[in-house]
């Protein structure tokens, strides 16, 4: 069965500092991979996904991520964060064909210091 | 264009009651998937519709059921509403149709049982 490991609860960064997001993934075939945003009160937000290709994928709001089989991760970056990116930041992995549904890391809050 | 639209946003009920929580999907898109995200962990698949069928299902109990309409609205019930279901329940929609397409979240139900 697909599982998604998120080690990191809680990060506190700088606004205008790096950010790197760590998510491990357990899959048998080629995983289809994703990185989801929650603001408070929002519904989850797409930042990026990862079918097939290229490993560094391009994001919105500047994320980028990175795709290593041999290590079964999907990290998350962003080389300078912005105060509006604190938020919870979710890997999944889908659990069909479609890339529809997915199975989802506990999650990680991002908090950004003035 | 109007997004995934939930409703209510918040209720509270009382342990062995039923509820029911309603969700329209996005313009255009005919399937829908359900959530559970208790607090502090991510998302749980529950279960998705599409053409008026459950197409898949998750970890849940029969206690959990669903319901899609013509009009690709969906509906989510509980029977017998224990402590622990309290969450926060999203739906996503998308389209089922063979190729992959963005799953847009609505903002969330937000159920207490007390």
């Amino acid at each position: 069965a697909q599982s998604v490991t998120q080690p990191d609860i809680h990060i506190t960064v700088s606004e205008g500092a790096s950010l790197e997001l760590r998510c491990n993934y357990s899959y048998g075939a080629t995983p289809y991979l994703f990185w989801y945003v929650q603001s408070p009160g929002q519904g989850l937000q797409l930042l990026l996904k990862y079918f097939s290709g290229d490993t560094l994928v391009q994001g919105i709001k500047g994320f980028e991520a990175e795709f290593k089989r041999s290590q079964s991760s999907f990290n998350l970056r962003k080389p300078s964060v912005h105060w509006s990116d604190a938020a919870e930041y979710f890997c999944a992995v889908a659990m069909d064909n479609y890339g529809q549904n997915f199975v989802f890391g506990p999650g990680t809050r991002l908090s950004v210091l003035p | 264009d109007a997004g995934v639209t939930q409703s209510p946003t918040h209720l509270i009920k009382t342990r062995g009651q039923q509820v029911t929580l309603r969700c329209s999907p996005k313009s255009g898109h005919d399937t829908v998937s359900w959530y559970q995200q208790a607090l502090g962990q991510g998302p749980q698949f529950i279960f998705q519709y599409y053409e008026e069928e459950e197409r898949q299902r998750g970890n849940f109990p029969d206690r959990f059921s669903g319901h899609q309409f013509p009009n690709y609205s969906s509906e989510l019930n509980v029977n017998a509403l224990l402590l622990g279901d309290s969450a926060l329940y999203l739906c996503a929609s998308t389209l089922g149709s063979p190729g992959w397409t963005e799953a847009f979240f609505g903002q969330g139900t937000r159920l207490t049982v007390v």
